[in-house]
């Protein structure tokens, strides 16, 4: 089985600074790794997500995200946050052969402050 | 394009109705899941069809049942409803023929009230 841990519930930051979400998986088999976000009163968005190939992965709204295996982490960054950033984002897996479905972390609620 | 859309929005049931969510996937994508979200359990897969087949299922009671239409759009139902059931109930359809998550996109979701 897999498993996700997002070991922030919340994260505060000031307007422009550098943020850092992260996250780390359990996992015994291969896994495709996604990062999504939600805002208020809406779905799940798709930021990125690492299928393979490069470690670096670079997403939508200036958001990246690094794949490392040794550690089982894939933390999400921005180097300048926007008041329009404050949502929150889920870190989710899934199986790379087999069931199509995604196992979420808990999300983490990032808060912009001007 | 349009997007993935739920209905209802928003909806409230008492103890012990049923229920049924539709979702209507992006055109072309033949595979749709439902997730659960709620404060204490987060996001829970409950199903996902393809080509009107249930291809996988989560951990959920009998209550929760769905099923797809030949043009891919997809119900679910809940039965004898309970309290715990309050949630925002998502939908996802995808491209993914593989059985392997491609990109999952997501509807705005039907949140459930049971009183």
């Amino acid at each position: 089985a897999q498993s996700v841990t997002q070991l922030d519930s919340q994260v505060p930051v000031f307007e422009e600074a550098p943020v850092e979400l992260r996250c780390n998986y359990s996992s015994s088999v291969s896994v495709y790794l996604f990062w999504y976000v939600q805002y208020p009163n809406q779905g799940l968005q798709l930021l990125l997500k690492y299928l393979s190939g490069s470690t670096l992965v670079k997403g939508i709204n200036g958001f990246e995200a690094e794949f490392n295996k040794s550690q089982t982490s894939f933390h999400l960054r921005k180097p300048s946050v926007h008041i329009s950033d404050t949502a929150e984002y889920f870190c989710a897996v899934s199986r790379v052969q087999g069931a199509q479905k995604l196992v979420f972390g808990q999300g983490t609620r990032l808060t912009i402050n001007p | 394009k349009a997007g993935v859309t739920q209905t209802p929005r928003y909806l409230i049931k008492t103890r012990g109705q049923q229920v049924t969510l539709s979702c209507s996937p992006i055109s072309g994508h033949r595979s749709v899941s439902w997730y659960q979200q709620t404060p204490g359990q987060g996001l829970q897969f409950l199903f996902e069809y393809f080509s009107e087949t249930q291809r996988n299922k989560g951990n959920f009671p009998g209550r929760f049942s769905g099923r797809q239409f030949s043009n891919s759009r997809s119900e679910m139902n809940v039965s004898t409803l309970e309290l715990g059931d309050s949630a925002l109930y998502l939908c996802a359809s995808s491209l993914s023929t593989s059985g392997n998550a491609g990109e999952l996109f997501f509807g705005e979701g039907s949140r459930l009230t049971v009183l």
